[in-house]
């Protein structure tokens, strides 16, 4: 596709069960980003995967985050044993390599009930 | 280490009259900068950026901003407000080298008729 594309567009999901969030990136793009908005705030940095060089995972709030990424391309954010605090729209983006500017995705709209 | 200030929250403007969105910037490198903007749920889009080239960048829809590195400022403006202006605009560093992108925590611009 032309853009990046994340799925689930909206997700609902109870208290305490694991959730995956799919971004693929641009084609071609070696950059990836994930970042978190809660409800009427900024963006929160995640995690940054660039190439082949090992993640920046600085923004990662616990250890029930994580994320992966296949070569590059499709990335995948999961989130362990769910609470309330983890619902926001979690945004992908992708760069091309030595190019800041990033593209970003629709988002995933997670709620934990 | 680097982060944005974006020095108010909200902003209003009477449709027709000058917009003026400040930002201050700490980068211990020649940073990269960017305003994108948020409308109502719709994904970020970015306007302009700057790249240790020109110091005052030109970007869509009639926005344009200034890098001032003696101020450590790069504030976006444009002459004349349209009601489609209204919306979140973040300013947002990036090392130049290319890096995780850090966002300030957003401008809501409201433009009454």
């Amino acid at each position: 596709g032309a853009g990046v594309s994340q799925s689930p567009s909206n997700k609902v999901t109870e208290k305490g069960k694991d959730v995956e969030l799919r971004c693929d990136p641009i084609s071609g793009h070696t950059a990836l980003y994930w970042y978190r908005q809660r409800l009427g705030q900024g963006l929160e940095f995640l995690i940054y995967f660039q190439g082949n060089s090992a993640p920046d995972k600085s923004g990662l709030p616990s250890d029930r985050f994580s994320a992966e990424r296949t070569g590059e391309s499709v990335s995948t954010l999961t989130i362990q044993r769910t609470q309330q605090e983890d619902s926001a729209v979690y945004l992908c983006a992708s760069s091309r390599q030595g190019d800041t500017e990033a593209f970003f995705g629709q988002g995933t709209r997670l709620t934990v009930v | 280490a680097q982060s944005v200030t974006q020095l108010d929250s909200h902003v209003s403007v009477s449709e027709g009259t000058p917009v003026l969105l400040r930002c201050n910037y700490s980068s211990s490198y020649s940073p990269s900068l960017f305003w994108y903007v948020q409308h109502p749920n719709k994904g970020l889009q970015l306007l302009l950026k700057y790249t240790s080239a020109a110091t005052l960048v030109k970007g869509i829809n009639g926005f344009e901003a200034e890098f001032k590195k003696s101020e450590t400022s790069f504030h976006l403006t444009k002459p004349s407000a349209h009601m489609s202006d209204a919306a979140e605009y973040f300013c947002v560093v990036s090392k130049s080298s290319g890096d995780k992108l850090t966002f300030g925590t957003g401008t809501r611009l409201a433009v009454r008729p």
